[in-house]
């Protein structure tokens, strides 16, 4: 069964502190993504890889960055974490371009709570 | 500026009815569009999908109806099971592109 995993599932941290959210999935997919998830604004991407060492912005980038120094690994990173970036954080991966179908897989989140 | 909208937050209907969810997009580069279902504590899981170059797709109780020049889709349920309770969020892309845009999601209420 294919798989996403996020390492945390609950984080409570400071104004401040630097945070890593960490994702890994099993299913050889080229593309990750990291989405955040909030009330009444569903699901808007941060960020995206499509290859190792490859990152694109999503809609809201500004405050977070990203990592993918392994195929199956993509890390997002919130250099000093601020109290509006209290969020659900969705990672996902999805199949190569020119697969077919862009279905994308889910991991079962973080959620994240800066103090 | 968002390019899906969902403009229903909730939705509730009686087991054994139809449900019916609403997606508007703005962007005439979609083309692949996508319902997912997200249930409390979880990753939303993928539902049906639809292309451009058709007006409908079925998959047992789930059917997926496009109208294209209305820059619109609906999510079909029937008929509506308690189990179907949910956030159903509606996700469009360009077709063979990794740029998915979602709604905001339509909580979907199916009471016994």
């Amino acid at each position: 069964d294919v798989k996403v995993t996020q390492s945390s599932r609950y984080l409570v941290k400071r104004t401040g502190e630097k945070v890593f959210l960490e994702c890994v999935q099993d299913m050889d997919h080229e593309n990750m993504f990291w989405y955040r998830q909030d009330p009444g604004l569903g699901l808007r991407l941060i960020y995206f890889s499509y290859d190792v060492k490859m990152k694109e912005k999503g809609d809201i980038p500004e405050g977070y960055s990203v990592s993918r120094e392994k195929k199956e690994r993509f890390s997002l990173i919130l250099e000093s974490a601020s109290t509006n970036q209290t969020s659900m954080y969705l990672c996902a991966s999805s199949p190569p371009r020119g697969s077919g179908a862009n279905v994308l897989t889910f991991g079962a989140g973080s959620r994240l709570t800066v103090l | 500026d968002q390019q899906v909208k969902q403009n229903s937050p909730s939705l509730s209907v009686q087991e054994g009815r139809i449900s019916i969810l609403n997606c508007d997009y703005t962007n005439s580069m979609f083309d692949y569009f996508l319902w997912y279902k997200k249930y409390p504590a979880e990753g939303p899981t993928f539902l049906i999908s639809i292309s451009s170059i058709k007006d409908k797709n079925e998959d047992g109780r789930f059917t997926v109806f496009l109208n294209k020049s209305a820059k619109h889709l609906s999510l079909h349920i029937v008929p509506s099971q308690p189990g179907d309770s949910a956030v159903y969020f509606c996700a469009a892309t360009p077709y063979n592109n990794n740029d998915m845009r979602f709604g905001a999601g339509t909580r979907l209420t199916v009471k016994p």
